[in-house]
């Protein structure tokens, strides 16, 4: 069964700080992964989708790193800001149009 | 930008009593879904919907749970019988394609009592 493990559940910064979310999934056979945000009672936003043919995607201030081999998936967020605090979920999808399987998330606080 | 939208957002029912639930997914995509998340918990998979059939389901999504696409723009998922424990939030999601990113609406609160 494919496993997909965030670490940490809650991360405060201060503002300006660079940081790395970490995703962890079981499935050796993953087809992509993708990183989300939910913000307190909304929905989520896609922020980056990777495929697994690829090692990195990058929009703005964000880039997301993806290693099948060692099952890791990583989002470095540069310059951070108040308004990046949010839950900041991943998700792999073990093939074409099959259920996203998510991570807990990690709650991400950026302090003015 | 299009979204996907989601009514009501917050919907409080008696046990035993059927809700449905509606989704207006971006009008260019035909693939559908509902998630659902248990608060505090991950987000998880119900249905995923294509060509006007059920294309996957999880074992959450058992006999009291069934979707519909009753016209071109709306996307419902109706729980026959609600428990204390469907309590969660239900969230709709559509994207264009296989293998692109999903598009999720805000969600729909949905509380048993």
């Amino acid at each position: 069964k494919q496993e997909v493990t965030q670490i940490p559940a809650a991360l405060s910064v201060p503002e300006g700080e660079n940081l790395v979310l970490n995703c962890s999934f079981t499935d050796s056979a993953i087809y992509n992964l993708q990183w989300f945000r939910q913000d307190p009672g909304k929905g989520l936003t896609s922020l980056l989708l990777i495929q697994s043919s690829q090692r990195e995607q990058t929009s703005g201030r964000l880039n997301a790193s993806l290693d099948k081999s060692s099952g890791r998936s990583t989002l470095y967020i540069a310059a951070s800001q108040p308004g990046d605090s949010a839950t900041y979920l991943c998700a792999e999808e073990n093939s074409g149009n099959t259920p996203l399987v998510f991570g807990k998330g990690t709650r991400l606080s950026v302090i003015a | 930008e299009p979204e996907v939208t989601q009514t009501p957002s917050h919907q409080v029912t008696q046990m035993g009593q059927e809700v449905i639930l509606r989704c207006v997914p971006i009008s260019n995509h035909l693939y559908f879904y509902w998630y659902r998340q248990i608060l505090g918990q991950k987000v998880e998979f119900l249905v995923s919907f294509y060509n006007n059939e059920i294309s996957e389901k999880s074992e959450i999504f058992d006999d009291q749970f069934s979707v519909e696409r009753p016209d071109g723009s709306n996307f419902t998922l109706k729980i026959r019988s609600t428990k204390l424990e469907d309590s969660a939030m239900y969230f709709c999601a559509s994207s264009p394609a296989p293998n692109s990113p999903l598009h999720f609406g805000n969600g729909t609160r949905l509380t048993v009592t």
